[in-house]
């Protein structure tokens, strides 16, 4: 059983950080980009980050640009996400997914990060 | 961005009767090396997205075979034969050819009648 591990979530006020963490088997994670992608409470699906395998690509969508950071630790298979300067409407499910960049195959899930005062 | 349109958003259907979830791109969906590369998804109450077809046609594995996907260029389908109980749920269409960002449909709620 294929298995992607998210953690980290919990509830926060806005402004405040919060890092979300993800660990994948290495079949997956190896070789490949990862993506975070969320889901408001009762929404749709939003995606959010991307890092290629040597970190040497990274994009972001324009809602938390210069606030989230991507990052990845190859040796210990796992991606994380910063997030900084939170807000309300960051409120929701934070899931990670691979592999590559298309491919959108293998789901954890999810890790509920709540920005609330 | 590229737009994905989905229709209907809701979709109640009778068990045993088909069912099909259209998905509209705002430009063409080839990508330089040919291929298309939009997947469908379903969410179940409750669930992590699941991905049910990838590359417009291709079925993953241990999806039914009552779920089918077509289309090229800018219109896609989903289709499913025969509704059944366990297909409740949200549907999500995505292009990964055109990025960043990557982009979802709205998703089509289907429930049972």
């Amino acid at each position: 059983q294929v298995q992607v591990v998210e953690s980290g979530g919990g509830v926060v006020q806005p402004g405040e950080s919060l890092r979300v963490s993800c660990a994948a088997p290495g079949h997956i994670f190896s070789d490949n980009g990862m993506h975070w992608v969320r889901q408001a409470p009762g929404k749709g699906l939003e995606w959010v980050s991307f890092i290629s395998y040597h970190s040497t690509n990274m994009y972001y969508a324009d809602s938390v640009k210069g606030r989230f950071t991507i990052s990845r630790d190859n040796s210990k298979n796992t991606v994380s996400l910063q997030m900084d300067s939170l807000r309300t409407e960051d409120t929701g499910v934070y899931y990670c997914v691979g592999p590559s960049w298309w491919s959108f195959e293998f789901w954890g899930q999810g890790t509920l990060v709540t920005v609330s005062s | 961005d590229v737009v994905m349109t989905q229709s209907p958003l809701s979709l109640p259907v009778t068990l045993g009767q088909p069912a099909s979830i259209s998905c509209r791109s705002s430009q063409s969906l080839v990508y330089s090396d040919g291929n298309i590369y939009l997947n469908w998804f379903q969410q179940r109450p409750g669930q992590s997205p699941r991905r049910l077809i990838y590359m417009v046609s291709n079925r993953d594995s241990g999806v039914p075979d009552r779920f089918s996907g077509s289309g090229s260029g800018t219109d896609f389908t989903l289709s499913i034969s025969r509704v059944e109980a366990e297909d409740v749920g949200v549907y999500y269409c995505m292009q990964a050819t055109h990025w960043p960002p990557w982009t979802f449909g709205q998703g089509t709620k289907v429930e049972i009648k």
